[in-house]
């Protein structure tokens, strides 16, 4: 069965600092990773995708991550974040042509000036 | 223009109470979904829609009932409230594989 792992429940960082949030999955077929930002009272919005082609994907807002298929990673990137990026970041992930999405837990940015 | 609307965003009401949330898509999507979101933020999804037809009933109360009149709404109906209902319920929208896009999200509070 798939599952996704957000290492992190809670990141606190200053601000212009560079962030990483941890992604792993598991799943023994092709898979499809999202990552998703949750601005507080606010509807989930695509940040980045990966579905095939380059492993480094690049988003909305700055964000980037990398497709790591040996690892079964997807972390999500930020080489300087901004004060409006504390938000809640969702990994998930699709394996073949499943129409399930499996969601990790979430993980909470808090980015201090 | 928004691409998945739900109605209301706010609905407070007394336990035991029926009430209904509306969701409407206009990206041409052939699937639909309601998760669930408790207060610790996790995403639990309820059920899956795929033309009209359910194709993912997660393990739910009886009380939650699905509604599709047409691939582009997925109404959601709850009976007899309870104060566990409490939670946001998000309506999302799909095509294979891909991106699901979602609602801004109703706030249910049961008293």
């Amino acid at each position: 069965a798939q599952s996704v792992t957000q290492l992190d429940s809670q990141v606190p960082v200053f601000e212009e600092a560079p962030v990483e949030l941890r992604c792993n999955y598991s799943s023994s077929v092709s898979v499809y990773l999202f990552w998703y930002v949750q601005y507080p009272n606010q509807g989930l919005q695509l940040l980045l995708k990966y579905l095939s082609g380059s492993t480094l994907v690049k988003g909305i807002n700055g964000f980037e991550a990398e497709f790591n298929k040996s690892q079964t990673s997807f972390h999500l990137r930020k080489p300087s974040v901004h004060i409006s990026d504390t938000a809640e970041y969702f990994c998930a992930v699709v394996a073949g042509n499943n129409r399930k999405l499996i969601w990790g837990l979430g993980t909470s940015l808090a980015v201090n000036p | 223009d928004t691409a998945v609307s739900q109605t209301p965003k706010y609905l407070v009401t007394q336990m035991g109470n029926d009430k209904s949330i509306k969701c409407e898509q206009n990206l041409g999507h052939d699937t639909m979904y309601w998760y669930k979101q408790d207060s610790k933020k996790f995403l639990k999804i309820m059920f899956s829609y795929n033309n009209k037809e359910l194709i993912i009933n997660e393990t739910v109360p009886n009380r939650f009932s699905p509604k599709s009149p047409d691939k582009a709404h997925l109404n959601l109906h709850i009976n007899s409230l309870e104060l566990g209902d409490s939670a946001v319920y998000f309506c999302a929208s799909s095509q294979v594989s891909s991106e699901a896009f979602f609602g801004q999200g109703t706030r249910l509070t049961v008293v």
